[in-house]
């Protein structure tokens, strides 16, 4: 059975660091592109980052660039992210999905970000 | 502001059908394939359909997608007050180099 956990969220101020995990289990991980979605509670998602199989490649959204970095490690089944800078915007609910050629089959259960002082 | 645009809510009685539409441009909806989530609220989004109209195994075939143009909708057939949820379009976007999502459909069963 396919398992995505998350953890790592919490309470931040804002310019504060926190790194999110997504525990991988269930699949063979490293031969799954991963990505980060967010969501505000009662908005709509919004894709965050990506990451290529051997992690030679990453790709950010445009509010995101240069303050998060996705990282993986295939010997862990883990996934990443970094998060810097962090500001009042960034509080979200921080999902990692596994893709499957363009779209995300299973989704973990999500962890929540807070930025606040 | 969302990449792709569907209407913040649709409705229905138990039996009908109803449509949820997605409405995105050439650089996405128009160049590649269409997806579409479900997500009960307080819980994790869940595949519902890919490439445009396909159904993961599990999904009922009350559920069909469809792509026109730069569109895309949802049907939802034989309504019933389980399928209350939020509902998402996406869709890759060549402009952005990102994955667009809609501001999601909330579908309320009356």
């Amino acid at each position: 059975e396919v398992q995505l956990v998350e953890s790592g969220g919490g309470l931040v101020q804002p310019g504060g660091s926190l790194r999110l995990y997504c525990a991988a289990s269930g699949f063979t991980f490293s031969s799954y592109w991963m990505h980060w979605v967010r969501q505000v509670p009662g908005k709509g998602l919004v894709w965050v980052s990506r990451i290529k199989t051997d992690g030679s490649r990453t790709n950010y959204a445009d509010s995101v660039k240069g303050r998060f970095t996705i990282s993986r490690d295939n010997a862990r089944n883990t996934l990443y992210l970094q998060m810097n800078s962090l500001r009042a915007e960034d509080t979200a609910v921080y999902y990692c999905a596994k893709d499957l050629g363009g779209y995300y089959d299973f989704w973990g259960q999500g962890t929540l970000v807070t930025v606040s002082s | 502001q969302s990449v792709l645009t569907q209407p913040p809510s649709a409705s229905g009685t138990p039996g009908q059908r109803v449509t949820i539409s997605c409405s995105g441009s050439r650089s996405n909806i128009g160049s590649n394939t269409a997806f579409w989530y479900r997500q009960i609220p307080g819980t994790a989004p869940k595949l519902l359909i890919y490439d445009n109209s396909q159904r993961p195994s599990g999904v009922p075939d009350r559920f069909s997608g469809s792509k026109s143009g730069t569109s895309a909708s949802l049907t939802i057939s034989g309504l019933r007050s389980e399928d209350e949820a939020d509902y998402y379009c996406a869709a890759w976007d060549d402009s952005l180099s990102d994955v667009g999502f809609g501001g999601g459909t909330k579908l309320t069963v009356l």
